[in-house]
């Protein structure tokens, strides 16, 4: 168990619809990253959040969107789903977001089926 | 350039041999070079990390092997189980920036088998 919480475990939407996938990171880490995980693209890093603040952005789609709150859950907001936004959507947290050996513990993940 | 290219796709090893999977970076600003390993129905867990001031590490059964002029690298996993049965993803990562943003690659799927 990493200690990074992920909720919910399974979501099953129609197209056009707007999730949010919530994450509870670490005890004591600052820093909260999404990935998305698909069958033919791999582990794709979406964005990062540090202390409330985005810190960078991978290949997030436009109608994609994160924030981090001030207790330091995250939460990640899918609209206008196509089926294309399958996947597995993982959040990981680190301590801080400095350069560095940073260790990324991952959550067990959000799988997302679209329909 | 921010691409790591990750090879084989899958591997099937017998019980007690070596596992090898290879990665291949093109961005000269990565110095840190992390692997993790995947269990179905978990998130990647780091396995052991690298950074290119050497050129091995070694962990128990998991060795890193790092060749900076190359810009490759790779993970032998020595006497291997079928507990080490799991997906593995190299990674690389800036070292310093004041953030981190790490590059997966596309992901290893190991068997071994009995």
């Amino acid at each position: 168990d990493s200690g990074v919480t992920q909720t919910p475990k399974h979501l099953i939407t129609a197209t056009g619809q707007r999730v949010t996938l919530r994450c509870s990171p670490r005890s004591g880490d600052l820093s909260v990253y999404w990935y998305q995980q698909s069958l033919d693209q791999g582990l794709q890093f979406l964005i990062q959040y540090y202390n409330g603040e985005e810190r960078a952005k991978g290949n997030i789609l436009e109608r994609f969107s994160a924030q981090q709150f001030p207790d330091l859950h995250s939460e990640l907001n899918l609209s206008s789903l196509e089926l294309g936004d399958s996947a597995l959507y993982f959040c990981a947290s680190s301590v801080a977001p400095a350069g560095g050996l940073e260790t990324q513990y991952f959550g067990p993940g959000t799988r997302l089926l679209v329909l | 350039q921010q691409q790591v290219k990750q090879s084989p796709q899958s591997l099937i090893v017998q019980k007690g041999g070596i596992s090898i999977i290879n990665c291949a970076y093109e961005n000269t600003a990565f110095d840190y070079f992390p692997w993790y390993q995947q269990f179905p129905g978990k998130g990647p867990a780091l396995l052991i990390a690298i950074r290119p001031d050497v050129s091995e590490k070694k962990e128990g059964r998991f060795t890193i092997s790092f060749n900076k002029s190359a810009k490759q690298f790779s993970l032998h996993i020595m006497d291997s189980q079928p507990g080490d049965s799991a997906t593995y993803f190299c990674a690389a990562s800036p070292y310093s920036g004041g953030y981190q943003k790490v590059t997966f690659g596309t992901g290893t799927k190991l068997q071994v088998i009995p």
